[in-house]
């Protein structure tokens, strides 16, 4: 079974610094993979997709991902950090064997200072 | 307007009182699930739908049902709820059974059990 490890559960981050939240998943075959956020009581928003076409993945609200099949990682990385992004932010992953099924990570919560 | 829609909002209710979650989905979407979210633990799935009539357990189904007899719609029952049942719900759903295009979540439901 696939499993999903996000590196830090609270992040803080000034405005105008860069965001870097770490995803880890175990499957040795390369899945579809996700990044996830979460507004405060809100349901989750898609932020961006892998599904084995580019390794560097651009998404919504200027976030970006990169895909490393050798380190089996899906880093999120946004360059300048506003208030407005703090949320949590969840990783997840699809083995295209497993019927669509996604696995979370924990998640971790992003704190933007002044 | 494609969305998930849930409900209810928020939910409390005392023990071993039958309640049903309803979710709908209006994208034609063939694949629904349930998960629960818990601070820490992130979403675990509940059950999910591959399509009319096929259901079938994810990872914590303990406590409870599912039923899919219309393609938009995919109730969670909790036939006896117990205070550990007290989480985040939601419903999610995907065009593909693959697991390649993500998920479209419902907005939650905040269930108290007393």
């Amino acid at each position: 079974a696939q499993s999903v490890t996000q590196l830090g559960s609270h992040v803080s981050v000034s405005e105008g610094a860069l965001v870097l939240l770490r995803c880890n998943y175990s499957s040795s075959v390369p899945p579809y993979l996700f990044w996830y956020v979460q507004y405060p009581n809100q349901g989750l928003q898609l932020l961006l997709k892998y599904t084995s076409a580019a390794t560097l993945v651009k998404g919504i609200n200027g976030f970006e991902a990169e895909f490393k099949k050798s380190e089996t990682s899906f880093h999120l990385t946004k360059p300048s950090a506003h208030m407005s992004d703090a949320a949590e932010y969840f990783c997840a992953v699809s083995d295209p064997d497993s019927w669509g099924k996604l696995q979370f990570g924990a998640g971790t919560q992003v704190v933007v200072t002044p | 307007e494609a969305q998930v829609t849930q409900n209810p909002r928020y939910l409390i209710t005392v023990t071993g009182k039958k309640l049903t979650v309803t979710c709908s989905q209006n994208m034609n979407h063939e694949y629904m699930s349930w998960y629960r979210q818990d601070p820490g633990l992130g979403l675990r799935q509940i059950y999910y739908s591959m399509n009319v009539e096929v259901t079938d357990k994810g990872d914590v189904p303990e406590g409870y049902k599912v039923s899919r007899k219309e393609k938009r719609n995919f109730p969670l029952i909790l036939e006896s709820p117990s205070p550990n049942q007290t989480s985040l719900y939601f419903c999610a759903s995907s065009l593909s059974i693959a697991g390649a295009d993500g998920y479209t979540f419902g907005s939650g439901t905040r269930l108290t059990v007393v």
